[in-house]
């Protein structure tokens, strides 16, 4: 019930087009779900949020999509870049300020 | 604004030594999280602390692991008696607690090789 799965596990996407990655969780108590982006030798970066009484959050080029009754939610690249390529983590929380669980991260390559 | 800080980046251990990892958070944030990221894996929480308290230590393994977060100066995190498995990169996070409670932000990480 704590999990949250990721997929894909890898992306190619040619510059110029979307990537898409989904998560899905089980536990229904998690409330903010945020995406991190990591490049190697780095921290992870907190990319954009999304809580549970929203469909839809864009920044930029990133969306995410929420979903509440399938327990889905996914982060989409728009106008992918070299620049982006990078480790993708989806992350839930519950609690107010409790632990992050990520899921197992998607390395997405975009290619010039 | 300074971010997560923490150090030493790199951190090499012969089996048995003790390591001791530091990380100051943001201005201003009073909440600390450690994370533990193994090679080819994601990351697996292992403590939230406030000042002076451990909030949520369930993802700690039960022995040779400690951390706290005193009241003034940075949060420590301490393995003793490292062995191999313990090699890792090892990630603080923090957030401001009210009015931001969910937003965490990472520090560049300390990378523990034992040897």
């Amino acid at each position: 019930q704590q999990q949250v799965k990721q997929s894909p596990q890898s992306l190619i996407v040619q510059k110029g087009g979307i990537s898409i990655i989904n998560c899905a969780y089980e536990n229904t108590a998690f409330d903010y779900f945020p995406w991190y982006q990591q490049f190697p030798g780095k921290g992870p970066a907190l990319l954009i949020a999304i809580r549970p009484d929203v469909s839809e959050k864009k920044e930029g080029r990133f969306t995410i999509s929420f979903n509440k009754s399938a327990k889905q939610f996914s982060l989409h690249i728009m106008d992918s870049q070299p620049g982006d390529s990078a480790t993708y983590f989806c992350a839930a929380s519950y609690n107010q300020g409790g632990k992050l669980i990520f899921g197992q991260g998607t390395e997405l390559s975009v290619k010039p | 604004n300074a971010g997560v800080m923490q150090n030493p980046r790199h951190l090499v251990r012969r089996r048995g030594q003790e390591a001791r990892l530091r990380c100051s958070p943001m201005k201003g944030h009073s909440h600390v999280y450690w994370y533990r990221q193994l090679p080819e894996e994601g990351l697996k929480f292992m403590v939230y602390l406030q000042k002076e308290n451990i909030i949520d230590e369930s993802g700690m393994p039960k022995e040779r692991f400690s951390a706290e977060f005193p009241k003034e100066g940075p949060s420590i995190l301490r393995i003793q008696q490292v062995v191999r498995g313990d090699s890792a990169a090892y990630f603080c996070a923090s957030s401001p607690g009210a009015g931001g409670f969910h937003e965490q932000y990472f520090g560049p990480g300390t990378r523990l090789t034992v040897t």
